[in-house]
């Protein structure tokens, strides 16, 4: 079955840090990629997304490339702020029956210090 | 409404009780889906409705866990006999449609504990 591997946590860096965070991914179809953010008290938020190989998805900052070669699809902020504090989750929606189901890896906790 | 509403957003219940959570879903979204969050078990599928229908009610824990969806629109999560293992964040998504480009948008959840 399909599955989302990625970074155990706690992953804690400075202000202005370089940020990766890695996501692996299995599926048996073709999937759409995702990435997912959690504040604190908060709900996930979609923090951005590619549907394809080798797009890129951005947000805030944040990019993410598609790379169906390696399966993988890992997370990568040039420059990370304190507010950037939360849990990250990667995820997929696989093509085919269940295209309507996210399966999401287990979470990364970031906190960045000042 | 413009975004996902759950209610309540904590609720503290007493082992063997019954409780039922509330998901308001974005007007317009045919999609609907709960998820239930705890410690060490990441987010766990547990059902997803299109219309008022579930398709797929397959991670529904046990038969102690219903859900209903009236209307197109709001859903309720019900638990009859209460147990600790209960304890988690229930959260509710919905989507404009069920594709493989489509993702969730989450409410805020509903913090259960089972005391």
């Amino acid at each position: 079955g399909d599955s989302v591997t990625q970074m155990e946590g706690p992953v804690t860096l400075s202000e202005e840090a370089f940020l990766t965070i890695n996501c692996t991914y299995t599926a048996t179809g073709y999937p759409s990629l995702f990435w997912y953010v959690q504040y604190p008290g908060e709900g996930l938020q979609l923090l951005l997304k590619a549907t394809k190989a080798d797009d890129k998805g951005s947000n805030k900052g944040f990019e993410a490339t598609y790379r169906k070669e390696t399966t993988s699809f890992h997370l990568e902020k040039g420059s990370v702020q304190v507010s950037d504090s939360a849990v990250y989750f990667c995820a997929l929606k696989d093509s085919g029956g269940s295209n309507y189901k996210l399966t999401f890896g287990k979470g990364t906790l970031l906190t960045v210090n000042p | 409404g413009a975004g996902v509403s759950q209610s309540p957003s904590n609720k503290v219940t007493e082992k063997g009780k019954d409780v039922e959570l509330r998901c308001d879903p974005i007007s317009g979204h045919t999609a609907l889906y709960w998820y239930r969050q705890s410690l060490g078990q990441g987010l766990e599928f547990l059902i997803y409705f299109q219309g008022n229908s579930a398709p797929d009610k397959s991670g529904l824990p046990s038969d102690r866990f219903s859900a209903e969806r009236t209307g197109g629109s709001v859903s309720t999560l019900t638990i009859q006999r209460t147990q600790q293992e209960d304890s988690a964040v229930y959260l509710c998504a919905s989507s404009p449609g069920q594709g493989v480009n489509y993702g969730y948008t989450f409410g805020s959840g509903t913090r259960l504990t089972v005391v």
